[in-house]
Parts: structure tokens; C-alpha cells; sequence
């Protein structure tokens, strides 16, 4: 595609219940993070994959976030057992080489739990 | 921990005028410092710079890095109404590996 997708565009979830936030990079792209945004906040660093694999994790608040990518292109990040505190913009980002430094956004998905 | 702080939090401008928004950064290995445009959806890219001293520029946006005092300035000239979002400075490590976004910048230009 174009630019980077993701789904859903806006969730609502019940506290307690699971979530799959989907991430569509930019084809050909090897590099994808995921991001965390508060209300009024700049993104934060949750995680970052270079092809299938999960380089780094350090920024996962804990450890009901998981996020994976198996096949190095398609990523999946999922919250179990959400919390108030989980509400946030949650936005991902890919670029095209390993140490191509421009990250490209997508739309995010805007997490709402109840 | 990297920090990355951007002034001021909001601004109020009218078409026209001109503004300058700051961004200061302590980031262990840095090697570039971004700027974002962020309306209701995704942050796009405007400028990266790796350089100090050197002016990137782009139409009414220009930007400057300062390695010595680890400050950037992005300034947009002839403000439109069009020009109104948050921006957001990023520090970029030297792995490329991640970015450390400061809170933001909320513009608003008035007709």
C-alpha cells in the first residue's frame, strides 16, 4: 500500500478484556515500532522489530502488552486484560532499511477502555 | 533516560505571523533530531537533522540543529491556517532504533 494501515481506527473495550491492534507497514519496509500516545502527550517508545524480529521490548509497560510480527511484514500488538490506563492512541511506524532513520506513521488506532 | 522537551506547549498566532518553536534534548548516543506535523492523524515527517548549523528548508518551514547546546528550532514563516497542529521534535539514537518524542507543540492560526 501506500502508507502505513492500521485497524481498528477506534476500540472500545470493556476493563478486562483482551485486544489485537493490527499494523500494516509499508511494503518492503523492515523496520516497525509501536508506539504509545496519551491524551495531550508526544508518542512513547513501546517496542521495535527489524524484520520478524523483536529487537527490542523495553518500552512495553508490562507484561500484558505483547506485540509480534511472525512473518516480518504484518505486526499484531495485543493488550490482555486492559486497563483504564491502557486508553491511548497507539500508533505504528516502519522504515525501510535498518539504519534508514526517517519512520513512517500510520493512522493509529485510538483505544478506549471503559 | 532521554528527555526530550519542546516550548511552548501551545501557541496562538494569526495568519501571517511568524513562529518559532523550540526543542531542547538530552538523548545518550544521538545521532539525528526529527520534526513531526501531527493533525487528527498520523505524525508526517518535515524535516531530519543530523548536522549543526545547517538550515533545512521547505517552503515556509526551515529548521536548525544546535549539537553544542542540543537544541533545534523549526520555524514556519507567513503562517496559514492550514499550518495548525501539534508539532513534535523526536531524538533519533545512534542504532536508529528509537525515538524519543517530546510532548508536542500545539499551533493555532487564526483567520
Amino acid at each position: 500500500g501506500a502508507g502505513v494501515s492500521q485497524s481498528p481506527r477506534y476500540k472500545v473495550a470493556k476493563r478486562g478484556q483482551d485486544v489485537a491492534l493490527r499494523c500494516d507497514p509499508i511494503s518492503g519496509h523492515v523496520s516497525l515500532f509501536w508506539y504509545q500516545q496519551a491524551l495531550g502527550q508526544g508518542p512513547e517508545f513501546l517496542t521495535y522489530f527489524q524484520n520478524e524480529a523483536q529487537l527490542d521490548k523495553s518500552g512495553l509497560p508490562s507484561d500484558r502488552f505483547f506485540a509480534e510480527r511472525p512473518e516480518g511484514s504484518v505486526s499484531t500488538l495485543k493488550i490482555q486484560r486492559t486497563q483504564q490506563e491502557d486508553s491511548a492512541v497507539y500508533l505504528c511506524a516502519s522504515s525501510l532499511r535498518r539504519t534508514q532513520e526517517t519512520q513512517y506513521f500510520g493512522p493509529g488506532t485510538r483505544l478506549l477502555v471503559l | 533516560e532521554d528527555k526530550v522537551v519542546q516550548s511552548p506547549l501551545s501557541l496562538v498566532v494569526h495568519e501571517g505571523d511568524t513562529v518559532t518553536l523550540n526543542c531542547s534534548y538530552e538523548v545518550t548516543n544521538f545521532r539525528s533530531l526529527l520534526w513531526y506535523k501531527q493533525e487528527k492523524k498520523a505524525p508526517t515527517f518535515l524535516f531530519m537533522l543530523t548536522s549543526s548549523g545547517i538550515e533545512k528548508k521547505s517552503g515556509r518551514l526551515s529548521s536548525i540543529l544546535d549539537k553544542k547546546e542540543l537544541f533545534s528550532i523549526l520555524n514556519i514563516t507567513a503562517t496559514q491556517t492550514g499550518d495548525s497542529a501539534i508539532y513534535l521534535c523526536a531524538g533519533l539514537n545512534n542504532a536508529g532504533n528509537m525515538l524519543t518524542f517530546g510532548g508536542g507543540t500545539r499551533l493555532m492560526v487564526k483567520p
